[in-house]
């Protein structure tokens, strides 16, 4: 039982690459989330999805796109890295309800240069 | 939603109980206060949710007086392993899909 991973842990782009983040969760989760968090600041919900096949915008979606073409999986685009995209990026799943708890991945680290 | 508000840091000295309050002054009847702990470098996990008066696990303690405008989670004996981030968040489960915002949390820095 793997719990939430995130693939990759690392990456650097140029800017205006192009790049996907997989996160997939084996709990059989219906809600898929992902954050980002800059140093020293809290998390910020990108996108986030309440079910296969949905998909919706939380506080910082501009330049992010999502998908969630299977339940396990939550994917989120880059289609044009910006400077301004150089974070931590954390994905995270929870059962069925706003209040349930969130199970984190362990992130993946985007630079941008 | 209820908007939360918290220290922005926090030091303490190791074996000393922490105690970090969260003012909820706008927190509705259905909402439930949740806590999460960042470790540096992870992401963050649950450690205690309650609803009103006192909830205990293995981890801390979360104490809710009866006006629940704030809530205060406490952490025994703290060790150097306790440096984390401490966020809480408030919310209810019926409110439509829209997750909890989680802050910036409150910095925690345990000294020997």
């Amino acid at each position: 039982n793997a719990g939430v991973t995130q693939t990759p842990k690392f990456r650097v782009l140029k800017t205006g690459q192009s790049m996907t983040l997989l996160c997939a969760q084996d709990m059989n989760h219906e809600y898929m989330y992902w954050y980002r968090q800059d140093p020293g600041m809290g998390l910020r919900l990108i996108h986030y999805s309440v079910g296969e096949g949905t998909t919706a915008k939380g506080e910082v979606p501009d330049g992010y796109n999502v998908s969630r073409l299977k339940k396990q999986n939550f994917l989120l685009g880059l289609e044009s890295a910006a400077p301004s995209q150089t974070s931590v990026y954390f994905c995270a799943s929870s059962w069925g309800s706003r209040t349930d708890t969130q199970y984190f991945g362990p992130g993946t680290r985007l630079t941008v240069l | 939603l209820a908007k939360t508000t918290q220290p922005i840091s926090m030091d303490s000295y190791e074996g000393q109980e922490v105690n970090i309050t969260c003012s909820h002054n706008n927190i509705a009847t259905n909402d439930y206060i949740t806590w999460y702990q960042q470790f540096p470098s992870q992401g963050p996990r649950f450690i205690i949710q309650g609803y009103k008066t006192k909830v205990t696990n293995e981890v801390a303690s979360l104490f809710i007086p009866a006006d629940r405008k704030s809530s205060t989670l406490s952490l025994p004996r703290v060790s150097l392993s306790d440096t984390a981030v401490y966020y809480c968040l408030v919310g209810d489960m019926d409110s439509g899909n829209t997750p909890l915002v989680f802050g910036k949390g409150t910095r925690l820095s345990v000294i020997a």
